[in-house]
């Protein structure tokens, strides 16, 4: 079956401009995550949803980052006015259950690789 | 402040010997550890992994042991192919961080013919 996809999979933008990174989880899976990895570092939580629900956005490191799961399956991560410190990969998962159980299995998309110049 | 730490950036072992990757950790409410393997251009897949209250998971080639007294834990790839030539991260969790993954850097490993 298909797995979890991520588009655009590379995006350049320009400081200041707004970015929008799309994320198909696996048909059916409750959770859905988004991470930040950095160059030679591993992935960094950002967020975190329980089908529409935004349970935990801890990770989010300004106000210029905001994500969305209107209808609990697409997902989107937004980031306005990019800064230079932005650039990363960023990463959706998605795994069957809830969080709280705790063997349940985060299954990665491809990634975004977001530069910013 | 690092809760996850894979000291050694890069490995390189012969084909067909024992690949023994490391990881540290220093929060004490971690109770399940995870191994993911990645390839360039692709996201972390799942390879194993582990519950606190085992020492040992194996599962075919590989196998994670757990030292909780130390603090420490390591996968071990037996017999190294090359097809395990990728970046393989140790992440962990625990109801104090809400479940969320906590990932160290990674190590390449890179297998010799």
């Amino acid at each position: 079956g298909a797995g979890v996809s991520q588009s655009p999979r590379y995006k350049v933008a320009k400081r200041g401009q707004d970015v929008a990174l799309r994320c198909d989880p696996i048909s059916g899976h409750v959770s859905l995550f988004w991470y930040q990895q950095a160059l030679g570092q591993g992935p960094e939580f950002l967020t975190y949803f329980q089908n529409e629900a935004q349970l935990d956005k801890s990770g989010l490191p300004s106000d210029r980052f905001f994500a969305e799961r209107p209808e609990g399956s697409v997902s989107t991560l937004k980031i306005q006015r990019t800064q230079q410190e932005d650039s990363a990969v960023y990463l959706c998962a998605s795994s069957l259950a809830g969080r709280g159980v705790i063997s349940d299995t985060q299954y990665f998309g491809p990634g975004t690789r977001l530069t910013v110049l | 402040d690092q809760q996850v730490k894979q000291n050694s950036p890069s490995l390189s072992v012969q084909e067909g010997r024992i690949s023994i990757l490391n990881c540290d950790y220093t929060n004490s409410m971690f109770d399940y550890f995870l191994w993911y393997k990645k390839y360039p251009a692709e996201g972390p897949t799942f390879l194993i992994s582990i519950s606190s209250i085992k020492d040992k998971n194996e599962d075919g080639r590989f196998t994670v042991f757990l030292n909780k007294s130390a603090k420490h834990l390591s996968l071990h790839i037996v017999p190294s192919q090359p097809g395990d030539s990728a970046v393989y991260f140790c992440a962990a969790s625990g109801r104090d961080s809400n479940y969320q993954l906590i990932w160290g850097a990674g190590t390449k490993l890179i297998i010799k013919p």
